[in-house]
């Protein structure tokens, strides 16, 4: 247990389905990412926020839309996804002076 | 952030020392090297991190050589729970935000 919850732990949604992933984190970070694992590849950063503020974006496209409403709460939007986009999607946290991040169990997404 | 080598691939028998390798050779001065692992489905866990000197925590040790060119994890007294994929990986300790994760070394624990 890393103090990084994640829910759903599985969601199964249809191309044009709209659906959210949230994740909380009972750590007192300051900072949170969007990772995403898909099958036999490694671990692709996708956004980071700062103190609620976005400081990266790595280049993924609209259809993911993230949201940060305060230091503890980090949800990634979801909305006319593909097929491809099924993978696991990890949540992860970091202190404002640490440099250890602490990954939540994700979300295994599958885009029927 | 540097890129490390690692095997894609190790067995262990169960009680013994488990040895993962990682190559490093372009590491910079300020950079130092983070151990996670990631046991099937679940989010990477941390390890452990060191810049030069050996570092021992409860779950591992890290061995750094003296030119910081590579590194080797050990796991003392390896476990069935120990099969996961390990994942090496250099950057500096502030200042960037990225983990950037290669296809680490599968590691299977045998009964």
């Amino acid at each position: 247990e890393t103090g990084v919850t994640q829910t759903p732990r599985h969601l199964v949604m249809g191309m044009t389905n709209k659906k959210s992933l949230k994740c909380e984190q009972h750590l007192g970070h300051n900072a949170m990412y969007w990772y995403k694992q898909s099958a036999k590849k490694p671990l692709e950063l996708m956004f980071v926020y700062n103190f609620k503020e976005q400081t990266e974006n790595n280049s993924v496209p609209s259809r993911f839309s993230p949201e940060c409403p305060n230091s503890s709460h980090l949800f990634l939007h979801l909305h006319t996804l593909q097929p491809e986009d099924s993978a696991l999607y990890l949540c992860a946290s970091r202190s404002g002076t640490g440099d250890t991040q602490y990954f939540g169990p994700g979300t295994r997404l599958t885009v029927l | 952030d540097a890129k490390t080598t690692q095997p894609p691939s190790m067995d262990c028998a169960e009680g013994r020392a488990a040895n993962l390798p990682c190559n490093h050779s372009t590491i910079s001065g300020n950079e130092y090297v983070y151990w996670y692992r990631q046991i099937h489905s679940q989010g990477p866990q941390y390890i452990i991190h060191g810049l030069k000197n050996n570092e021992t925590n409860e779950m591992a040790s890290l061995i750094i050589t003296e030119d910081r060119k590579s590194s080797t994890l050990i796991l003392p007294h390896a476990t069935l729970r120990d099969t996961a994929v390990y994942y090496c990986i250099v950057r500096p300790n502030f200042g960037n935000e990225k983990l950037t994760f290669g296809t680490g070394t599968r590691l299977t624990i045998i009964p």
